[in-house]
């Protein structure tokens, strides 16, 4: 069974601050992606990974995809109230994907 | 553009009892999913299709979990009988291929089992 394991599970900062979340595979994706899931709502495509190294930047947003394609990174410059939610990696393998359990971000003003 | 459209948005029934849900996706989207998220966990895919057939089901209990997609569009998840065990949020999406990238997602219907 292929699973992705995110950490921190839960991160409460302070408006301003930095932070990095993780997620962490044995195996190894053809693409991985990372979700922002607001209350209420379903999950939102922030970007996709594909290629081994690859970094992506959305604004304050950084992602990483590592070397051997098995773990990924996040971090957020600065962060504001509205970033807050839960941040899902989700695998592609043999076409489908598989969604870690997610970081819930909390920043407060 | 509309986005994936769900309802009921929240559903309370009690065990053994059953329940449907719906969605319709995006238009013109050929592959449909339905995805079960219980409460701490990511999205679980339970069924995958395209057009109106089935791709992937091998994680929906079919002994108690049943889909449809008649018509290519529109999509019916029902639940019979209920478990304290199924209460999540069911969660649908929709792409416009298979293996397409890009997944939208509704906004999900949230079901308790008591």
């Amino acid at each position: 069974t292929q699973l992705l394991e995110q950490s921190p599970q839960f991160l409460s900062i302070q408006e301003g601050e930095n932070l990095t979340v993780y997620c962490n595979s044995s195996s190894v994706f053809s693409s991985l992606q990372w979700y922002r899931q607001e209350p209420g709502e379903g999950p939102v495509l922030l970007v996709t990974v594909v290629t081994g190294g690859e970094v992506k930047k959305l604004k304050r947003l950084t992602f990483q995809f590592g070397d051997a394609r098995k773990d990924s990174s996040l971090h957020i410059t600065a962060a504001q109230p509205g970033d807050t939610g839960l941040y899902l990696c989700a695998g592609r393998s043999q076409g489908n994907l598989i969604f870690g359990k997610g970081t819930k971000l909390s920043v407060k003003p | 553009e509309a986005g994936v459209a769900q309802s009921p948005r929240y559903k309370i029934i009690e065990k053994r009892q059953s329940v449907a849900f719906w969605c319709n996706p995006i238009s013109g989207h050929a592959t449909l999913y339905w995805y079960q998220q219980i409460l701490g966990q990511g999205p679980k895919l339970l069924i995958q299709f395209q057009n109106n057939g089935v791709v992937d089901d091998s994680q929906l209990p079919k002994d108690r979990f049943s889909a449809e997609r008649l018509k290519g569009v529109d999509s019916t998840l029902k639940i019979q009988p209920a478990k304290l065990e199924d209460s999540a949020v069911y969660l649908c999406a929709s792409s416009a291929r298979p293996r397409q990238e890009t997944q939208y997602f509704g906004p999900g219907t949230r079901l308790l089992v008591l």
